[in-house]
């Protein structure tokens, strides 16, 4: 079976651009999840989705940001304006929240450069 | 809020060495508790998980018990390898919440 698939692997803009990450998550699955990993920071969520609504984004760090779930098989996170402090890599992951102990499968992320 | 630490790394050992790393925990109720390995490059994936107390999660080697007592879940290997060297992340909970993440370097 095919994972979590993210796009780009990698990206170099400058600064202001529009980035567009991409995610598809595993088939079956009703959530879904945005991570943020910096070596300053570690790994943060930033939004997560369940059946395609967004439940948590309390973590997007500001209002450049923004994530959209169109359906049960795609979702997007947009920066625009961009900035060099959102250097990082960027993971979508998915799971099936339905009991305890769930799984969440990551992509392997995307690694993000604003110069 | 929830939350998670790790000792901090590196860790370094040569290879066959015994490998603890620490992770204790802050929570309300009782969360599930998971490990996480991620190889360079790549992202994360499960290494194992326990959901109730006394719980112990194993794989590949790597154990980890869920002790409610001390809000622990230290992970061990008895013997590393050089291919077990990546970062190795401490979560509870099924929106999980990680610890900042312990980097292993095993020599040969």
């Amino acid at each position: 079976d095919a994972g979590v698939i993210q796009s780009p692997r990698h990206e170099v803009t400058e600064m202001g651009q529009e980035v567009t990450l991409r995610c598809k998550p595993i088939s079956g699955h009703n959530s879904l999840f945005w991570y943020r990993q910096t070596m300053m920071r570690g790994l943060e969520l930033l939004i997560y989705f369940n059946n395609n609504v967004p439940i948590d984004d309390s973590g997007m760090p500001e209002d450049r940001f923004s994530a959209k779930m169109p359906n049960a098989s795609f979702s997007t996170l947009k920066i625009q304006p961009s900035e060099p402090r959102d250097s990082a890599v960027y993971f979508c992951a998915s799971s099936f929240q339905g009991r305890s102990g769930n799984t969440i499968y990551f992509g392997e992320g995307s690694w993000l450069t604003v110069v | 809020g929830d939350s998670v630490t790790q000792m901090e790394g590196p860790v370094t050992l040569s290879e066959e060495a015994f490998l603890t790393i620490n992770c204790t925990y802050t929570a309300t109720g009782y969360p599930s508790l998971f490990w996480y390995v991620q190889y360079p490059g790549e992202g994360l994936q499960l290494l194992l998980k326990a959901t109730k107390a006394d719980d112990k999660g194993s794989n590949k080697g790597f154990e980890a018990t869920y002790r409610k007592e001390t809000t622990s879940f230290h992970l061990e290997k008895g013997s590393v390898q050089v291919s077990d060297s990546a970062v190795y992340f401490c979560a509870l909970n099924d929106i999980p919440t990680f610890g900042r993440g312990t980097s292993l370097i095993v020599h040969p």
